[in-house]
This record gives structure tokens, C-alpha cells and sequence, in this order.
């Protein structure tokens, strides 16, 4: 059974700062994708990653997969105070599921 | 092109009744998967259909149902509501190029279901 896990769960920084969030899953998959989820709203695609080694950016985000170490980073460089949200993984499965983590609530401080 | 849409955006119920949650996806995604959110359970995947037919099944109870129609709208019921159905339930669409894989999928604002 395909489980994914995500951490940390909390994280709270100053702006500026870079970190990084990470995601462990079980078994073999070469789906990952990584959402973003602001309070009380819907969750918005920010990456898939389909191959091992492969390497996604936007803005101040980075993402990456290590199929062979079965994880995958989202990487934040000089955070905003913008990118406060909970960041999910989710893996996808054989029979058409994603298998999510439990999310990082991400707090970004001025 | 327009999001996913769900409807109704905020329900309450009362403990046994039913309900039934509507979402439209976007404009030719043929799969559309269902989700409940809780604080508590994280994102529980309910069901997924491609082209009418339900593809896998989460570990929900059978009070739970869903069906897509041939113009990719879909629906989920639930029958006896329990208090623990209160969550946020999300809808999801994703053209899967072949049918093979998700794709990326696009999330509807959700409904929120109070069941008191």
C-alpha cells in the first residue's frame, strides 16, 4: 500500500529564509505532484514531476524527485511573506488515486 | 476556459438525511475524482471516474456514491448523514491524455458540508 510523508508538518520562518519540505513515499510511483492550499480555499497545482531526477521551478519555488530514493523536495529560496499556505505531495498510484501527504502549514513572518 | 465548478458551495444538513454534491470540470477533462478534507483525516480520495465509469473507490462506507454522466458532469451522494461527514469535499478534472494516468488535476472551490 502506497503511503506518503511529508515534513515537517509546521513551519514557521522569517522572510528571507530559504527551506526545504520534504516527501517520502513507500512504493515505486513516477507521478508527483505538488499543490498549494490557502485557508479556507481550494488547492492549486504548482508542480508534476514525472521522471527520476527531474527538476521543476517557478518564482521562488523548487521542486525535485528522486524516484530511486522514493523522495521528492520542494525547496523555498528567500521566502515571501506571499507563499504562507499548506503545501501538499501527493503520489500517484496504479489504479488512478493520488496518495497524499499530511501537508506543511507554512507561516512566513515578516 | 472556466474552472471546475461545484455546486452547492455551503450545505447543512441534519443527522440522516441525504445529499447530493454537484461538480462541473473543466471544458474536455474526461476524470474527474472526488474528495473529502477534514482537519482531523487530511485529503481522503473518494472515488474517480473516467468516460462514466468509476475507476477506483476510497475507503469509504457505501453511503457514499458518485456517478459521472456523458458530458463529464458528475455527482456524489451521500445517504444518512453522520455527523462525521461534516468536511470541505473537493471535485478534481484532469484530461488524461490516454486514460492511463491522472494527469495533473484541477481542484473546484469544494462544498462544505455542516451535518448537525
Amino acid at each position: 500500500e502506497l503511503k506518503v510523508e511529508q515534513n515537517p508538518l509546521f513551519l514557521s520562518m522569517q522572510e528571507g529564509k530559504n527551506y526545504t519540505i520534504y516527501c517520502n513515499y513507500s512504493t515505486t510511483s513516477d507521478r508527483l505532484y505538488w499543490y498549494r492550499q490557502d485557508p479556507g480555499k481550494s488547492l492549486e497545482s504548482l508542480f508534476v514531476l514525472l521522471s527520476n531526477g527531474a527538476v521543476k521551478q517557478e518564482g521562488r519555488l523548487m521542486a525535485s524527485l528522486d524516484t530511486k530514493a522514493r523522495l521528492s523536495t520542494l525547496h523555498i529560496t528567500a521566502a515571501v511573506h506571499d507563499l504562507s499556505a499548506t503545501y501538499f505531495c501527493a503520489v500517484e498510484n496504479l489504479v488512478y488515486q493520488l496518495i497524499w501527504g499530511a501537508g506543511t502549514k507554512l507561516i512566513i513572518k515578516p | 476556459k472556466a474552472g471546475v465548478t461545484q455546486t452547492p458551495r455551503y450545505l447543512i444538513k441534519t443527522r440522516g438525511q441525504q445529499v447530493t454534491l454537484s461538480c462541473s470540470p473543466i471544458s474536455g477533462h474526461r476524470s474527474v475524482s472526488w474528495y473529502q478534507q477534514t482537519p482531523g483525516q487530511g485529503l481522503q480520495f473518494l472515488f474517480e471516474y473516467f468516460s462514466e465509469t468509476q475507476r477506483n473507490k476510497g475507503n469509504f462506507p457505501g453511503r457514499f456514491s458518485g456517478r459521472q454522466f456523458s458530458n463529464s458532469r458528475s455527482e456524489m451522494n451521500v445517504s444518512t448523514l453522520e455527523l462525521g461527514d461534516s468536511a470541505l469535499y473537493l471535485c478534481a478534472s484532469s484530461w488524461p491524455h490516454d486514460g492511463s494516468t491522472l494527469e495533473t488535476q484541477y481542484f473546484g472551490p469544494g462544498t462544505r458540508l455542516l451535518v448537525l
